[in-house]
């Protein structure tokens, strides 16, 4: 079974402008999970989403959304970049949310720079 | 609010050494705990879990206990190797969300 797939890998963007990020979930799961990365302030969760609604948000500004296709793939865009958005963006996907009882899988990440 | 604390890093480690990385969480209810390892330029994998008070979570020679008394979680390995350098997250997530708590993560770095 293929695992969690992001694209693209890497990104270089300037300030100012969007950028959308794309998770492909392991076949079957329908949760989407979106964590940000960065040496400052570690690993801190963006958003979930189940059966194309967000269920669940994290403490960061309107600039990042997100998405949920009907097959589950997920995307997530932040609007007017700034240096402080350079960071590895991970998604994970599970069955029904990454609980105790249902793993998270995660995706290799894109790293996003910001210059 | 919830968290979880590990130990500042980097460890450096001999091989054939043994292991602790300290995990101690604040929880206001009773989460499942887990360790996560990010291997280099990869996304992160659960090495183990636990999801109830005195749960011991194995994989790979790891262990981790769940002690609610102490509120901790600690990653222990007898004898660790080269390929065991990592980073090495704590993290706790409640079953009625799916939002992990992830702590600061834990360098470590095994010499041959």
């Amino acid at each position: 079974k293929a695992g969690v797939t992001q694209t693209p890998r890497y990104l270089i963007k300037t300030r100012g402008q969007q950028v959308t990020l794309s998770c492909s979930p392991i076949s079957g799961h329908r949760s989407v999970s979106w964590y940000q990365q960065t040496p400052g302030q570690g690993l801190q969760f963006l958003f979930e989403y189940f059966s194309e609604t967000q269920r669940n948000k994290g403490n960061f500004p309107g600039r990042f959304s997100g998405r949920q296709f009907s097959n589950s793939r997920s995307e997530m865009n932040v609007s007017t970049l700034e240096l402080g958005d350079s960071a590895l963006y991970l998604c994970a996907s599970s069955l029904d949310g990454g609980t105790g009882e249902n793993e998270q899988f995660f995706g290799p990440g894109t790293r996003l720079t910001v210059l | 609010g919830d968290s979880v604390t590990q130990m500042e890093g980097p460890v450096t480690l001999s091989e054939e050494a043994f292991l602790t990385i300290n995990c101690t969480y604040t929880a206001t209810g009773y989460p499942s705990l887990f360790w996560y390892v990010q291997y280099p330029g990869e996304g992160l994998q659960l090495l183990l879990k636990a999801t109830k008070a005195d749960d011991k979570g194995s994989n790979k020679g790891f262990e981790a206990t769940y002690r609610k008394e102490t509120t901790s979680f600690h990653l222990e390995k007898g004898s660790v190797q080269v390929s065991d350098s990592a980073v090495y997250f704590c993290a706790l997530v409640y079953s009625s969300a799916s939002k992990i708590i992830f702590g600061s993560g834990t360098r470590l770095s095994i010499r041959p």
